[in-house]
């Protein structure tokens, strides 16, 4: 089974504070996703990783970087994390293709006070 | 823009009732959509993939529908238990892989 892990569950972190939210999969795929959910607005697509040190914007990418240095690893940094930045942190992988089926992580529930 | 569309009203049934949650999309014809299953506070679970070339798809009591000159999915479970109670999300792969916002199924015992 494909197993995608995040490092933290919950996290409570302070304006201005930088963030790290590490995401680690375990089946060799190409393809890395971090997607943000909030209520009402569904799962919004951050940043996407195709290869080792190759990334791609996403639709919201504003306020955030990302770093892929080995296959397995990808990172959502928040470089000064705000109150908006609050949210359902979800990583994601996939074979082959960027529209192959998903493998999701449990999730990081992220509060910014 | 692509626009899916997805219940955002909940659905309640009864148990051992059969469950038919909407899908429909605007402005592409995807060479196929997917569906996903997410509890609260987990991310979502991969459950049927369905191509533009097949009308329909089962899984167990699980049974999804794609027509594509309506633009609609249409996703059922049949003998439903209060253990599918969960929000249900369709996507739609339009280059990349663009999600609905879900829909949320309660089953009452």
């Amino acid at each position: 089974d494909v197993k995608v892990t995040q490092s933290s569950r919950y996290l409570v972190k302070r304006t201005g504070e930088k963030v790290f939210l590490e995401c680690v999969q375990d089946m060799d795929h190409e393809n890395m996703f971090w997607y943000r959910q909030d209520p009402g607005l569904g799962l919004r697509l951050i940043y996407f990783s195709y290869d080792v040190k190759m990334k791609e914007k996403g639709d919201i990418p504003e306020g955030y970087s990302v770093s892929r240095e080995k296959k397995e690893r990808f990172s959502l940094i928040l470089e000064s994390a705000s109150t908006n930045q609050t949210s359902m942190y979800l990583c994601a992988s996939s074979p082959g293709l960027r529209t192959d089926t998903q493998y999701f992580g449990p999730g990081t529930r992220l509060t910014v006070l | 823009s692509q626009k899916i569309e997805q219940n955002s009203e909940a659905l309640n049934i009864q148990e051992g009732k059969t469950a038919t949650l909407t899908c429909n999309y605007t402005n592409y014809s995807p060479a196929y959509l997917q569906w996903y299953r997410q509890d609260p506070g987990r991310g979502p679970v991969f459950l049927l993939l369905i191509r533009e070339n097949e009308k329909e798809k089962r899984k167990e009591r699980l049974k999804v529908t794609f027509d594509t000159t309506l633009k609609q999915s249409l996703f059922h479970i049949t003998a439903s238990q209060p253990a599918d109670s969960a929000t249900y999300l369709c996507a739609l792969n339009t280059g990349k892989l663009i999600f609905g916002q879900g829909t949320t199924l309660q089953v009452k015992p």
